[in-house]
């Protein structure tokens, strides 16, 4: 089974227009961490948000929020106030294991176009 | 500055040759990551690296070999038998403190096979 599943190849969002991108995750961990990472065309890769097992309030980090559905087991970034330079392809990560043997993995990614 | 420096950015090489990555950093973390990262695929795992002289096949490890001999250092070796090794390859690490499991990435090296 897949542990993070992202099942929007690409979306599209019109400029200061909210959009939200789905991430689901499967683990049988009582503590994980799930995060959200941005790859621009250069290549690198910026984090943007995390969110703990254990957090009881939804994370932000500015412009994003991650809706945390435990129940569900999902992990969906909100990005509000859209803006050109959002374009980018956006990873689901999350990190399981014991101290000492954590290993982080992430989805395939979602290709998001910011439309002017 | 600190961060991870990861090199060569570009690499060619004929089939059947070993080739080595190098991925060095400076941010004193422990832990230590190599990922591949193919078109429609996302990131996936191949070694990690918890701590100096261990380290953990990831998901797809075969054809690949690490060492982590010094805290800072972490390379990759693709070796021939890597079936398809063009790729874009990125290294990353973390600290287990303040935010555990956030990734500090490389810029990445994109390895062609000719």
């Amino acid at each position: 089974a897949q542990k993070i599943t992202q099942t929007q190849p690409g979306m599209f969002v019109q400029e200061k227009e909210a959009v939200t991108l789905d991430c689901t995750y499967d683990t049988s961990d009582q503590s994980y961490g799930l995060f959200w990472y941005k790859q621009p065309s250069s290549g690198e890769m910026i984090f943007l948000i995390y969110q703990g097992s254990y957090d009881e309030q939804n994370a932000t980090e500015g412009r994003y929020s991650l809706n945390f559905q435990k129940a569900r087991k999902s992990a969906n970034l909100v990005i509000s106030a859209s803006q050109l330079g959002d374009s980018a392809m956006y990873f689901c990560a999350m990190r399981e294991g014991a101290r000492g043997y954590q290993k982080v993995t992430f989805g395939i990614g979602t290709k998001l176009q910011v439309i002017p | 500055d600190g961060g991870i420096t990861q090199s060569p950015k570009y690499l060619f090489r004929k089939e059947g040759q070993n080739v080595t990555l190098s991925c060095e950093q400076n941010l004193n973390h422990d832990a230590m990551y190599w990922y591949r990262q193919d078109p429609g695929q996302g990131l996936r795992l191949i070694y990690y690296s918890q701590i100096v002289n261990d380290f953990q096949k990831g998901d797809i490890a075969e054809g690949y070999s690490v060492s982590r001999e010094k805290k800072e250092s972490f390379p990759l070796t693709v070796t021939s038998a890597q079936k398809n090794p063009t790729a874009f390859y990125l290294c990353a690490s973390s600290i287990d403190r303040t935010l555990p499991g956030e990734l500090f990435f490389g810029e990445g090296s994109r390895l062609t096979v000719l």
